[in-house]
């Protein structure tokens, strides 16, 4: 089946640090998507990035389709910033069936 | 903005039972969409619907049926719950085609007793 590999499984960061969590992908993609999960919590879509860099704030998303492999980058981390977060490729096979990684749980500590 | 909404929290019940999980969502998004989470394996999809009285069944769907009567609803039942199921429920939704986000509830987390 499917496979996505994320990288770090866990990652623990003194306030201020900056983090680069790695995604790839065993298989061809239609595109993908980082997620953030508040511990406990519900998940929020962070970027919808098919391609090329995306920024928003302290994140900066950078996907390479033909690679295979997405990258998440969080400057400046804050305690705010502990979570898990997991990356999803779509295969774009009519209808939006994404697929998960495991995550990596992320702890910023003051 | 909208939301989507699973009912209920928690849900207990006993092994060998059937359970339900219900689930509403206000974006008017024709795809829906039930995952299941577990520790240290990430989400894994069940059923995913992309209309009305639509189910497709997804990777981890043996052991679950699930149910489109509404746009706007989308249920799932373990049909007979197992002590190795207990895990977090997630529903969510989405616009259709492709290039769309997901959106997702808070989560239900079975507990087989």
């Amino acid at each position: 089946g499917q496979q996505v590999q994320q990288s770090p499984a866990s990652l623990v960061l003194q306030e201020g640090e900056n983090a680069e969590l790695q995604c790839n992908f065993s298989t061809s993609l239609n595109s993908m998507q980082w997620f953030y999960q508040r511990p406990g919590g519900s998940l929020v879509s962070l970027f919808y990035n098919p391609s090329g860099t995306k920024q928003s704030g302290r994140l900066t998303s950078t996907t390479v389709i033909k690679e295979r492999r997405s990258s998440l980058h969080i400057s400046s981390s804050q305690t705010t910033d502990s979570g898990t977060y997991l990356c999803a490729m779509e295969l774009g096979t009519g209808y939006q069936n994404f697929y998960f990684g495991k995550g990596t749980s992320l702890t910023v500590i003051p | 903005g909208g939301i989507i909404t699973q009912t209920p929290k928690f849900l207990i019940g006993q092994e060998g039972q059937k359970l339900t999980l219900k689930c509403q969502q206000n974006f008017n998004h024709d795809t829906m969409y039930w995952y299941r989470q577990d520790s240290g394996k990430g989400l894994r999809l069940i059923y995913y619907s992309i209309t009305e009285n639509d189910l497709q069944k997804g990777d981890l769907s043996e052991g679950y049926d699930a149910s489109r009567e509404k746009k706007s609803s989308f249920s799932l039942t373990v049909t007979s719950a197992q002590k190795n199921e207990m895990a977090v429920f997630l529903c969510a939704s989405s616009a259709t085609g492709s290039g769309n986000t997901l959106y997702f509830g808070e989560g239900s987390r079975l507990i087989v007793v």
